[in-house]
């Protein structure tokens, strides 16, 4: 069974940085494109992030880019979102998405909340 | 950017009425289309892939249509457990982007 659990998220002051993890489980995770999708309270959803199975391709939405950095580790089954420069509109769910054979998000983790806040 | 318009933002429809949710691409985007369903304090589930592919587990009363820039979901028959927001997705190219919703509720 697909597994995506993320962690890391909490209350954060502005300007400050935030790392999310995603701990993968129930599938060869090497293999495989992941996302970062986050939800602002009551909204719709965001794409953030994406990167290939083996970080060769990493693409980011513009409104984070520059401020945020997706990376993996394939032997630890984990993913990442470094947050810097954080603002109160970053405040949202974030998920952890596995890719399908394109780019849609099959599997998705139950995510972790960011709040931006002074 | 591809904007995804999806209509309509809300809906009730009665059980066992047929209902269906449409998004328009602001480019064509060669069937490269996701659905996804979200009850209410879930994470979202993918219904659709590739337009009109149903992922599995997926009851078939869920469909998948549309070319080019246009398409639709359409549930068959409403059942109580439908009852949640539907989002459209492209995967066609980055940005990745995602219709702005659509809440079902019965009627």
């Amino acid at each position: 069974e697909v597994q995506l659990v993320e962690s890391g998220g909490g209350l954060v002051q502005p300007g400050r940085s935030l790392k999310l993890s995603c701990l993968a489980s129930g599938f060869t995770f090497s293999n495989y494109g992941m996302n970062w999708i986050r939800q602002a309270p009551g909204k719709g959803l965001e794409w953030v992030a994406s990167i290939s199975s083996s970080s060769s391709y990493i693409y980011y939405a513009d409104t984070v880019k520059g401020r945020f950095t997706i990376s993996r580790d394939n032997a630890k089954n984990t993913l990442y979102l470094q947050m810097t420069s954080l603002r109160s509109e970053d405040t949202a769910l974030y998920y952890c998405a596995r890719r399908g054979m394109a780019h849609w998000f099959a599997y998705w983790g139950q995510g972790t909340l960011v709040t931006v806040s002074s | 950017d591809i904007q995804m318009t999806q209509s309509p933002a809300s809906l009730s429809a009665s059980l066992g009425e047929t209902v269906s949710i449409e998004c328009l691409a602001s480019e064509g985007i060669s069937n490269d289309l996701a659905w996804y369903q979200q009850k209410s304090g879930k994470s979202p589930q993918l219904l659709i892939y590739a337009a009109s592919r149903l992922q599995d587990g997926v009851p078939s009363r869920f469909s998948g249509s549309g070319s080019g820039t246009r398409y639709s979901l359409k549930i068959s028959g409403m059942q109580p457990e439908d009852e949640a927001d539907y989002f459209c997705q492209q995967s066609y190219k980055y940005p990745l982007t995602f219709g702005s919703g659509t809440k079902l509720e019965i009627k």
